[in-house]
């Protein structure tokens, strides 16, 4: 089945840890997105990249890192310097032409 | 800067009757909107979506309402269903993939 996977569904860490949100779509899709939800609040992008080891950042980029080494693959590393870690993360894709972007199921991270 | 806003966090309608989303943006610049819904622990689903040359779509008990001198658009789903309760956002693309959410609203279908 062609789609879009995130793991874990849930991660817990500890505050000044590192961490990696894995993302992977099998959609062939040249775009990928990595957003941030917290609530009452909208979708906040933190990273994009429109094609294999390029991106470029979102209106949060700030404490978070990202990977594009395959076009399957698009990690997010959320690193100690980000403030206020613990929120829901999403990933998706899209064709580069733009159109819909199909989201995976989320990454929940609580940090303690 | 919210560029897209919604505004009303939630809506609680009967089964069988019409619900109407609302969303507002600021930005003159997005040509493309989107409908997406999302169950609790899940990611987005697109729903359905308007280009600013039209001003209706429609898709089965889904149809997107845009009102581009008032910067407004709506999402109409009739009849609703017990099924269609779920947040809804609303997202306004320009340059292709700069894309904005509204905040979602929470859509209660009571049978």
């Amino acid at each position: 089945d062609g789609g879009i996977t995130q793991s874990p569904k849930y991660l817990f860490r500890k505050e000044g840890q590192n961490v990696t949100l894995s993302c992977e779509q099998n959609l062939n899709h040249d775009a990928m997105y990595w957003y941030r939800q917290d609530p009452g609040q909208g979708l906040r992008l933190i990273y994009y990249s429109q094609i294999v080891n390029d991106f470029q950042k979102g209106d949060i980029a700030e404490g978070y890192s990202v990977s594009r080494e395959k076009k399957e693959s698009f990690p997010l590393t959320v690193t100690s310097a980000q403030k206020n870690p613990t929120a829901f993360y999403l990933c998706a894709s899209s064709t580069t032409s733009g159109g819909e972007q199909f989201f995976g199921p989320g990454t929940r991270l609580t940090v303690l | 800067d919210q560029q897209v806003k919604q505004n009303s966090p939630s809506l609680s309608v009967q089964e069988g009757r019409i619900s109407i989303l609302n969303c507002d943006y600021t930005n003159s610049m997005f040509d493309y909107f989107l409908w997406y819904k999302k169950y609790p622990a899940e990611g987005p689903t697109f729903l359905i979506s308007i280009s600013s040359i039209k001003d209706k779509n429609e898709d089965g008990r889904f149809t997107v309402f845009l009102n581009k001198s008032a910067k407004h658009l709506s999402l109409h789903i009739v009849p609703s269903q017990p099924g269609d309760s779920a947040v809804y956002f609303c997202a306004a693309r320009k340059n292709n993939n700069d894309m904005r959410f509204g905040a979602g609203t929470r859509l209660t279908v009571k049978p």
